[in-house]
């Protein structure tokens, strides 16, 4: 059962444009929706993580808008660079004890590539 | 700091092989979990220990194991190898794991490819 459904599956932009990835969740226990990054040959390292008690998280070129009535959240990243090519990963886990407890749930990752 | 780190980065096994993955965890992070990564079902939680004790399991099969010892190094263990094995497997350390919805450090990973 696939909880968290990552759009789109890959995505080309020029540098300078504003990359989107859109993630929507199921399971209204999740409490907790970080963004990773991930480049060839590398494991994944967190971006950028919000909670639902925020609307908009920013850090650096980073954003993450989140939207709990609809159970979606996006990835925006401002005047993209060539080094942001990467694959970008959502995830999403609940601090409760349930089926989603203490292990992140990831969507299936969106390759973003940032021509120059 | 060093980062967690996973040996060896590539291992090639033939079907029905048995299979160790281990991992060191950053110093002071007391969680370990794994995750594999494949590109058909992306990346999916196999389990977490923490202080020596599985504390969380994903879905899969009884093949799959781990554990982890007293310096909270952890090791993953296949055995009867098949050919689905084939994937990335992921280390990630915490501080204090389930619960807390803290920060993951990845390693780079161990490449397994069953033939």
């Amino acid at each position: 059962q696939q909880q968290v459904k990552q759009s789109p599956q890959s995505l080309i932009v020029q540098k300078g444009g504003i990359p989107i990835i859109n993630c929507a969740y199921e399971n209204t226990a999740f409490d907790y929706f970080p963004w990773y990054q991930q480049f060839p040959g590398k494991g994944p390292a967190l971006l950028i993580a919000i909670r639902p008690d925020v609307s908009e998280k920013k850090e650096g070129r980073f954003t993450i808008s989140f939207n709990k009535s609809a159970k979606q959240f996006s990835l925006h990243i401002m005047d993209s660079q060539p080094g942001d090519s990467a694959t970008y990963f959502c995830a999403a886990s609940a601090a409760l004890p349930g089926t989603s407890y203490g292990k992140l749930t990831f969507g299936q990752g969106t390759i973003l590539t940032v021509h120059p | 700091k060093a980062g967690v780190t996973q040996t060896p980065r590539y291992l090639i096994k033939t079907r029905g092989q048995q299979v160790t993955l281990s991992c060191s965890p950053i110093s002071g992070h007391r969680s370990v979990s794994w995750y594999q990564q494949t590109p058909g079902q992306g990346l999916q939680f196999l389990f977490e220990y923490f202080s020596e004790t599985q504390r969380n399991k994903g879905n899969f099969p009884g093949r799959f194991s781990g554990r982890q010892f007293s310096n909270s190094r952890s090791e993953m263990n296949v055995s009867t190898l098949e050919l689905g094995d084939s994937a990335l497997y992921l280390c990630a350390s915490s501080e204090h794991g389930q619960g807390y919805n803290e920060k993951l450090f990845f390693g780079s990973g161990t490449q397994l490819s069953v033939l």
